[in-house]
């Protein structure tokens, strides 16, 4: 059974352009959240999602980030006119249920130079 | 809200030794689970152990076992017999009640391991 995919590991943007962020989650499993991680420091929540419907998006920034994960496909981070300030570690997590031990991808490192 | 707090930011250990790391956390909530995760240089999230809050007996796996301690919100994780591929910044998590399994996670503790 694969585990939590992401892609790309590595993205470099430019400020003022926007970065996609995919994560495929393991076979099975309809929950998926979504952690930012600042140099040096824990992972922050950011959105919670279900198969076409965002249940909780409480750490997301109120602009320029949105997220989706649609009934076909991978999950989507989007990040609009990027900054410098959104250089950081995006991890993506699957389970298959609330409640349950989540399981991590290897992450995509965003660099906005 | 939910807090957690790893008082420790490195710690350090020799080979074959035993290490305990902290943790402290709050909610307001009667049901949650609580998490060890271990990130290495790959950055690679790992989960170590888990525990569910209803449950007395200490959680196990292998070498790491924890102490949970639910009146006092503690819940150090112990690695026993350590080894060089330990080596890892842990992080310690809880998610329980409205949080919909979200994950809040503490600042981390980097594990130094001597051979």
């Amino acid at each position: 059974n694969a585990g939590v995919m992401q892609n790309p590991r590595h993205l470099v943007r430019r400020r003022g352009q926007e970065a996609r962020l995919r994560c495929s989650p393991m076979k099975g499993h309809s929950h998926v959240y979504w952690y930012r991680q600042l140099p040096e420091e824990g992972l922050k929540f950011m959105v919670y999602l279900q198969k076409e419907n965002i249940i909780d998006e409480s750490g997301m920034p109120k602009e320029r980030f949105s997220a989706e994960f649609p009934k076909e496909g991978p999950s989507i981070l989007r990040i609009q006119q990027v900054v410098r300030g959104d250089s950081a570690a995006y991890f993506c997590a699957s389970s298959p249920r609330d409640f349950y031990e989540q399981y991590f991808g290897p992450g995509t490192r965003l660099t906005v130079t | 809200a939910q807090t957690v707090t790893q008082s420790q930011p490195e710690m350090s250990v020799q080979e074959a030794e035993t290490v305990t790391l902290s943790c402290t956390y709050d909610t307001s909530e009667s049901d949650y689970y609580l998490f060890w995760y271990k990130q290495p240089p790959s950055r690679q999230m790992i989960l170590v152990i888990r525990q569910e809050a209803y449950k007395q007996q200490n959680a196990t796996e292998n070498r790491f076992s924890v102490n949970f301690q639910k009146a006092a919100k503690s819940f150090s994780l112990k690695i026993s017999d350590s080894q060089l591929g330990d080596a890892a910044m842990y992080f310690c998590a809880l998610t329980g009640g409205t949080s919909y399994g979200k994950l809040t996670f503490g600042q981390g503790t980097i594990l130094t391991v001597h051979p």
